[in-house]
């Protein structure tokens, strides 16, 4: 049972354009989501956060917007870069307990120059 | 700040071999540890995690085990390994509140 999904597996983005990476989830316990950025051959490393008492959280280029009633959150970049091509995952967590987050299973971002 | 080194960073195995990963870290002490495996064309999945020594707890069943002999040291192992074993190996720590921090990697192929 997938909790965390990405659905769409790629996206093709133009340089300078807006790169929309969306990510579903099903369990309403969730209250922290996280994205991280993995490069081939390497591990994943943190890009942005939101906790679940915000709708939106902002860092630079990146944007993260929440919508608990849709258990749905999406990553914003713009302008997009050619050195953004990589695979983002969306992860999910509960912050009572252990940290134990959920992935979902990524997506693969090229922006073309 | 913290780091994590993860041996060996590429691994060939024959099926039915035994398999150890360590994982070790530092600048930190009582982390709770992660090893999560990505698998081609799936997600990251969370295989075991550690909150301290000797505690493991599995996420998943299946032929691998994990073992954490002392703090800063998390092993991932199995007795026989199978083709679908194959991935990426990434052992992880808990960074900052709700935020984890990933090693290199190690990536296992199965033949």
């Amino acid at each position: 049972d997938q909790q965390v999904k990405q659905n769409s597996p790629s996206l093709s983005v133009q340089e300078g354009r807006i790169s929309i990476l969306n990510c579903d989830y099903t369990n309403s316990m969730f209250d922290y989501f996280l994205w991280y950025k993995k490069y081939p051959a390497e591990g994943p490393t943190f890009l942005i956060s939101i906790s679940s008492i915000k709708d939106k959280n902002e860092d630079g280029r990146f944007t993260v917007f929440l919508n608990k009633s849709a258990k749905h959150l999406s990553l914003h970049i713009v302008p997009s870069q050619p050195g953004d091509s990589a695979v983002y995952f969306c992860a999910a967590s509960r912050t009572s307990g252990t940290y134990k987050y959920i992935f979902g299973t990524g997506t693969r971002l090229k922006v073309l120059a | 700040s913290q780091t994590i080194h993860q041996w060996p960073a590429t691994l060939v195995q024959p099926v039915g071999s035994p398999l150890s990963l360590e994982c070790t870290v530092e600048g930190t002490s009582n982390p709770n540890l992660y090893w999560y495996r990505q698998a081609a064309g799936r997600g990251l999945q969370l295989l075991f995690y550690s909150v301290g020594i000797g505690q493991i707890s599995s996420e998943v069943p299946q032929n691998l085990s994990a073992s954490r002999p002392q703090d800063r040291q998390f092993i991932l192992s199995s007795k026989k390994l199978l083709l679908s074993d194959s991935g990426f190996y990434l052992c992880a720590v808990d960074l900052t509140y709700n935020e984890q921090f990933f090693g290199p990697g190690t990536r296992l192929t199965v033949l």
